[in-house]
């Protein structure tokens, strides 16, 4: 496996399942992100986390609960979801905490909320 | 705060047309700024960059972009497109020591034969 891998591809499911995204880089940064992408709208920064460490939660909703357990793994716990997350949801890595911005994006997993 | 205006959101072209892909941002701070590409069913991958130096950056696909302060943009363009540059093409700022990158809404290039 190289770069950054995302599972599952694409998921369903209701509004009152759990489930969980799955992020591992295999490219020794230690960075990574989560992007949420929806049709017609920017790219929206979730979540980054440095060393492990949450820096950045951009205001979003409780539902979407972030784990970062080392550097290559990334987890977005999702609960009680809405029809509006249906959206693709990008992992992204990068090295030296963002000395040059350079962003290593997964395929996405893609959300459909029903 | 940073922000990112792609000024087309769809840009049709037949093959073997040039193209400019325009992008503009505004920030208060020294940024880094860069392409991506999303092609069909996959995520986003860089084009190219400006970190500093000379303003007119290249790729090895044969885009180039260049970067003006005075106009805060960073327009993308290629001389001769293919078909197979149908893609989505993402500008982005970065702060120069942070984390965020802010991406604009994208603008889909579509070539036709």
């Amino acid at each position: 496996e190289t770069g950054v891998t995302q599972t599952p591809r694409h998921l369903v499911m209701g509004m009152t399942n759990k489930k969980s995204l799955k992020c591992e880089q295999h490219l020794g940064h230690n960075a990574m992100y989560w992007y949420k992408q929806s049709a017609k709208k920017p790219l929206e920064l979730m979540f980054v986390y440095s060393l492990e460490e949450r820096v950045e939660n951009n205001s979003v909703p409780s539902r979407f609960s972030p784990e970062c357990p080392n550097s290559s793994h990334l987890f977005l716990h999702l609960h009680t979801l809405q029809p509006e997350d249906s959206a693709l949801y990008l992992c992204a890595s990068s090295q030296n905490q963002g000395v040059t911005g350079e962003l290593f994006f997964g395929e996405g997993s893609r959300l459909t909320v029903l | 705060a940073q922000s990112v205006t792609q000024l087309d959101s769809q840009v049709p072209v037949f093959e073997e047309a040039p193209v400019e892909l325009r992008c503009n941002y505004s920030s208060s701070v020294s940024v880094y700024l860069f392409w991506y590409v999303q092609y069909p069913n996959q995520g986003l991958q860089l084009l190219l960059k400006y970190l500093s130096g000379s303003t007119l950056v290249e790729s090895i696909n044969g885009f180039e972009a260049e970067f003006n302060k005075s106009q805060t943009s960073f327009h993308l363009r290629k001389p001769s497109v293919h078909i197979s540059d149908t893609a989505e093409y993402f500008c982005a700022v970065s702060d120069t020591g942070g984390f965020k990158t802010i991406f604009g809404a994208g603008t889909r290039l579509f070539v036709k034969a």
